[in-house]
């Protein structure tokens, strides 16, 4: 079964909109971290945000904000005020406790955001 | 600036030949992992090490691959007698010791492989 799921492979916005990129995820631990990643054309990996699964609130990092449903197990990337640079793959990626405990990192297959002048 | 190193950036190999990949980790950080992204598609774990020691490396192909990392120097990943089907980005992480469900894996720009 796949630990995390992006069903968009590929979005489009408007300059200065507002996107969402959806993401759930699946596990059984009580402990775990949910991350997202932007792989512009160059391809570099850049870490955006994270939460943590005891975090009540949704975490935020300049234009980026993270919706967490825990119930729902989703952990959606909110990009507010879109701009050309924007465009790119956006992974998204949970960390939970292995067997061995390792926490081992999982990523979605990405989906890619084109933002239109 | 003391991020993710890796080198080289570009690597083309013959069939046949071996890869060598490096990766230097972030200043502090002992936990290396190595991911390999085909194209189009997201990153696969290959193998997770400390120093000197493999702790997971349940990604890594059973045939041609194997990594190390030594108690001085860099993480290695080496691919023996390349196929056409390893061409892909190779990409190294790292992150500190504790936390680790709360730290994010901070990546090197990876190295892309091209088998001819």
């Amino acid at each position: 079964a796949q630990k995390i799921t992006q069903t968009q492979p590929g979005m489009f916005v408007q300059e200065k909109e507002a996107v969402t990129l959806d993401c759930t995820y699946d596990t059984s631990d009580q402990s775990y971290g949910l991350f997202w990643y932007k792989q512009p054309s160059s391809g570099e990996m850049i870490f955006l945000i994270y939460q943590g699964s005891y975090d009540e609130q949704n975490a935020t990092e300049g234009r980026y904000s993270l919706n967490f449903q825990k119930a729902r197990k989703s952990a959606n990337l909110v990009i507010s005020a879109s701009q050309l640079g924007d465009s790119a793959m956006y992974f998204c990626a949970m960390r939970e406790g292995t067997s061995g405990g390792s926490y081992i990192p999982t990523f979605g297959r990405g989906t890619s955001l084109i933002v239109h002048p | 600036n003391a991020g993710v190193m890796q080198n080289p950036r570009h690597l083309v190999r013959r069939r046949g030949q071996e890869a060598r990949l490096r990766c230097s980790p972030m200043k502090g950080h002992s936990h290396v992992y190595w991911y390999r992204q085909l194209p189009e598609e997201g990153l696969k774990f290959m193998v997770y090490l400390q120093k000197e020691n493999i702790i997971d490396e349940s990604g890594m192909p059973k045939e041609r691959f194997s990594a190390e990392f030594p108690k001085e120097g860099p993480s290695i990943l080496r691919i023996q007698q390349v196929v056409r089907g390893d061409s892909a980005a190779y990409f190294c992480a790292s992150s500190p010791a504790t936390g680790l469900a709360n730290s994010p894996l901070h990546f090197g720009n990876g190295t892309r492989l091209t088998v001819t």
